[in-house]
């Protein structure tokens, strides 16, 4: 089944430490990318990968790392979270056509909260 | 910024009827549109795309309408059944890369 898996699906932390969050998809895409839902603020986009090696900012990446060493792996760092990173993330992926992103398929979403 | 947004954040209608959702987007270089499904507890699921170069496009039960004049974009779901319930994102794609939201609406079907 062709599917984007993030986990944990749940994970409360403390305030400093370090945390990563792991998103694969099984689709060979090419794209993949972070967004963070918030109530009244929609999803906004943290960081994007074209493809093995190549990621760049979103519009929130202000506290978050990114990697992409395999194509099928973007997992999501944060160093040293903060209270104000309490959100509900999503991982999602598609594929490229002629270097534009298509449509994107999500993972379930991983509920962080930071205390 | 520009931005994409909704007119109503709630919609209820009665199962059976016809459910018509709105976007309002800024963006006149925007030149693909999606619609996206969310269910509690889920990530959004694909429901709809439309290029600009079209401005009709049906699936099953669904279809998007696109009005480039006036920069809107509806969604429109036939003979609503409990499982439409959910919030409805419509989103625009910005340059190459980057998909933008809206703010979403919530889609409540009456018995």
């Amino acid at each position: 089944e062709a599917q984007v898996t993030q986990n944990p699906r749940y994970l409360i932390t403390v305030t400093g430490k370090k945390l990563t969050v792991t998103c694969s998809q099984n689709m060979n895409h090419e794209y993949m990318s972070w967004y963070r839902q918030d109530p009244g603020l929609g999803l906004r986009q943290i960081y994007y990968s074209m493809n093995v090696e190549v990621t760049d900012k979103g519009d929130v990446p202000e506290g978050y790392k990114v990697s992409r060493k395999e194509k099928r792996n973007f997992p999501l760092i944060l160093e040293s979270p903060s209270p104000n990173q309490t959100s509900l993330y999503f991982c999602a992926s598609s594929s490229l056509r002629d270097r534009v992103s298509e449509k994107l398929f999500f993972g379930s979403g991983t509920q962080l909260s930071v205390l | 910024g520009e931005s994409v947004g909704l007119h109503l954040p709630t919609l209820s209608v009665q199962e059976g009827d016809n459910s018509i959702i709105n976007c309002a987007y800024s963006n006149s270089a925007s030149d693909y549109f999606i619609w996206y499904k969310q269910e509690s507890g889920k990530g959004p699921q694909f429901i709809i795309d439309i290029r600009s170069n079209m401005d009709k496009r049906q699936g099953q039960r669904v279809t998007v309408l696109l009005n480039k004049t006036v920069k809107h974009l509806s969604l429109q779901i036939a003979a609503t059944q409990p499982g439409d319930s959910a919030v409805y994102f419509c989103a625009e794609r910005e340059g190459a890369q980057k998909l933008v939201f809206g703010q979403g609406t919530r889609l409540t079907i009456n018995p």
